[in-house]
């Protein structure tokens, strides 16, 4: 069946611009995450949201970053007045349950590339 | 401190060589475990989870350790495809259920 799937794969950016960032996580899964992945870092983790729940933000790194959840399916996430320091690698993945158990599997997306210039 | 700690390599290795990663936790609310594979400007794929137990796929062999928080992961017979970076992920079951990634060790088989 289909996996996450993100778009675009690849976005360049001037400094200080908004950008969208989007994700369509597998069907019927219901938890949903962000992460980001900076050159030759580990991932780090944004945000989490888990069926009808309030998200889990702490990941944040800054009240430039937002996420949204619409339906519980496809989530965007926008980082506003974009930096330098946020080019990286954005990835996004879903789970069947996020209540978990060791096989709540989570599936990443192919990840967009962020560049701001 | 990072909260999951492995040894970013690179571990050359020729082919058909035993090879084994060791990584290291410091959250003892962790309560699942796992290995991702990340192939180069891949996204990650799960290899194989960890059980308590220890538990191996093929040719490869995962152990957890919980008194020492420590989590290995052995590939028998290395082969040039087994080439990736091989990251250790560790998830708290309560609160936030992210999962949080070691730095990756990256594994280079040579023929």
């Amino acid at each position: 069946g289909a996996g996450v799937s993100q778009s675009p794969s690849n976005k360049v950016t001037e400094k200080g611009k908004d950008v969208e960032l989007r994700c369509d996580p597998i069907s019927g899964h219901t938890a949903l995450y962000w992460y980001r992945q900076s050159l030759g870092q580990g991932l780090e983790f944004l945000i989490y949201f888990q069926g009808n729940s309030a998200p889990d933000k702490s990941g944040l790194p800054s009240d430039r970053f937002s996420a949204e959840r619409t339906g519980g399916s496809v989530s965007t996430l926008t980082i506003q007045r974009t930096q330098q320091e946020d080019s990286a690698v954005y990835l996004c993945a879903s789970s069947p349950t996020g209540a978990g158990e060791v096989t709540d599997t989570q599936y990443f997306g192919p990840g967009t590339r962020l560049t701001v210039l | 401190r990072k909260e999951v700690e492995q040894d970013p390599g690179p571990f050359n290795v020729p082919e058909g060589a035993t090879v084994a990663f060791n990584c290291t936790y410091s959250n003892s609310a962790s309560q699942s475990f796992f290995w991702y594979r990340q192939d180069c400007r891949k996204e990650p794929k799960l290899l194989m989870s960890v059980y308590s137990s220890g538990n191996e796929d093929g040719r490869f062999t995962a152990q957890l350790n919980r008194a020492s928080q420590y989590i290995s992961l052995l590939i028998r017979d290395s082969k040039l495809s087994d080439s990736a970076t091989y990251l250790c992920v560790v998830r708290r079951d309560t609160g936030r259920r992210a999962l949080t990634f070691g730095s990756g060790t990256r594994l280079q088989v040579q023929p």
